[in-house]
């Protein structure tokens, strides 16, 4: 395993509510990602975190929000859900030493938070 | 090619069999190619991170081999194995920040 966790595994919401999931990423790593996979789908990017700072965003409205903390775990939120919310949300962790290689930096998944939205 | 493509959607192989997979991108502002091996209710895992055109990586069974000219990354699995049954993802760099953009992902199956 790679050492990222994610909590919860799996929750359940119903339309319009606010849920937070968590990421702890992998010790040593500066940059954390966020995906949602939706059934059928690949991992699409929301957004990615480096030292506290969101550096990119993915095709994602405004109610899908992050922090990255000090120690570099993070939280993503998603406010007003919606039906389509429903899918597996995963974070991945990288350890960025400069601009230039970031594309190059390996990231390392944990297993997913499965959210459904009733 | 706008998005990241992967090829078959899903795979049925028997034990023994050599198999592989295709993967392609855009050939333009190339940057990397990832690939990661997700097996049910784990987490993806990372394979390979390619660069170079003409680049052939190894781990064990598994190789992969890279053409950036024409935007495509082929995935080998020799003598494959029940324990290779996994989504085969590939994802490629765009943007400023390491977002990776993934294919849809090559599902194998291996029986005995």
């Amino acid at each position: 395993e790679t050492g990222v966790t994610q909590s919860p595994t799996h929750l359940i919401k119903t339309r319009g509510q606010q849920v937070t999931l968590r990421c702890s990423s992998q010790s040593g790593h500066n940059t954390v990602s966020w995906y949602q996979q939706a059934l059928g789908q690949g991992p699409q990017f929301i957004f990615q975190y480096y030292r506290e700072e969101e550096n990119g965003r993915g095709n994602f409205p405004p109610r899908f929000s992050g922090l990255q903390f000090p120690n570099y775990s993070s939280e993503l939120n998603v406010n007003a859900l919606e039906l389509d919310d429903s899918a597996l949300y995963l974070c991945a962790s990288s350890l960025a030493l400069g601009q230039a290689r970031r594309r190059t930096d390996t990231q390392y998944f944990g297993p997913g938070t499965r959210l459904t939205v009733l | 090619i706008l998005n990241v493509e992967q090829s078959p959607q899903s795979l049925h192989v028997q034990e023994g069999d050599s198999t592989n997979f295709t993967c392609s991108f855009p050939s333009s502002n190339f940057y990397a190619l990832h690939w990661y091996r997700w097996e049910t209710a784990k987490s993806p895992e990372a394979l390979f991170v390619m660069t170079l055109n003409g680049d052939e990586k190894k781990k064990g069974r598994i190789s992969a081999t890279l053409n950036t000219k024409e935007g495509y990354s082929y995935l080998y699995i020799k003598g494959s194995q029940p324990e290779d049954s996994a989504t085969y993802l590939c994802a490629s760099p765009t943007g400023t920040a390491s977002k990776l953009t993934f294919g849809t992902g090559t599902r194998l199956q291996v029986t005995l």
